[in-house]
């Protein structure tokens, strides 16, 4: 089945600065690479994804780039700001027509703390 | 705001003791999942629903059992043969299991078993 690393377990950047987080997976057969966002006593919320079909994506300060060849993908948050704070979860899916979510392996998450 | 409800926050059981876990979503979705999320882990399937009245085991259901007899519920039941019981809890929705599909997570329950 896949199995999903990610690092690092913690990063602390000052406000303004970039984080990267990074994850590979083992199943080259894995298309679909969503990132969950947990905010201290909430729930995750999925704040961007990417399909094996494309090599990087961005909304407004987040990108995700994704290297097939390598088996990783990364997120990357740009001039950071305090709300950005939370756990970042990477995972990997095979993701078809009618099944895929089930089959969604997360990483351990990463503890992201912006430093005012 | 909408969503998913999950009840109660806290719960706390003797050992032994089977409990149930509540899950409710007013999204229309069909598929519902339920995850186990421990420190230093990533989220775990637990159990998933496609359809009512259907469910299938996740990568960690011994222990566990689950009932789909409505659309919009999804209860979780930690039986007494869950070896480590004590764990944050999170339940999730998605239209259906497939692409463009992303899951809506509830707030979670925080079991404790002593």
């Amino acid at each position: 089945g896949e199995n999903v690393e990610q690092h690092p377990s913690t990063l602390s950047v000052q406000e303004g600065d970039s984080a990267v987080i990074k994850c590979t997976y083992s199943d080259s057969a894995s298309n679909y690479f969503p990132w969950y966002k947990q905010e201290l006593g909430k729930r995750p919320q999925l704040i961007i994804d990417i399909r094996s079909n494309v090599g990087e994506k961005k909304d407004q300060r987040i990108a995700v780039t994704l290297n097939k060849t390598a088996k990783h993908f990364s997120l990357h948050i740009t001039e950071t700001q305090p709300e950005d704070s939370a756990v970042y979860f990477c995972a990997a899916s095979l993701l078809l027509s009618n099944f895929g979510n089930e089959k969604l392996t997360f990483g351990t998450g990463t503890r992201l703390t912006i430093i005012p | 705001d909408g969503g998913i409800t999950q009840s109660p926050k806290y719960l706390f059981r003797k050992e032994g003791q089977n409990v149930t876990l509540s899950c409710e979503q007013n999204l229309n979705h069909d598929a519902m999942y339920w995850y186990r999320q421990d420190p230093g882990q990533g989220l775990r399937l637990i159990y998933y629903s496609q359809i009512v009245n259907d469910f299938q085991k996740g990568d960690i259901a011994e222990g566990y059992s689950v009932s789909r007899e409505k659309k919009e519920s999804f209860p979780l039941t930690v039986t007494s043969a869950q070896k480590n019981p004590t764990a944050f809890y999170l339940c999730a929705s998605s239209i259906w299991t497939g692409f463009n599909s992303p899951l809506h997570f509830g707030n979670g329950t925080r079991l404790t078993v002593t």
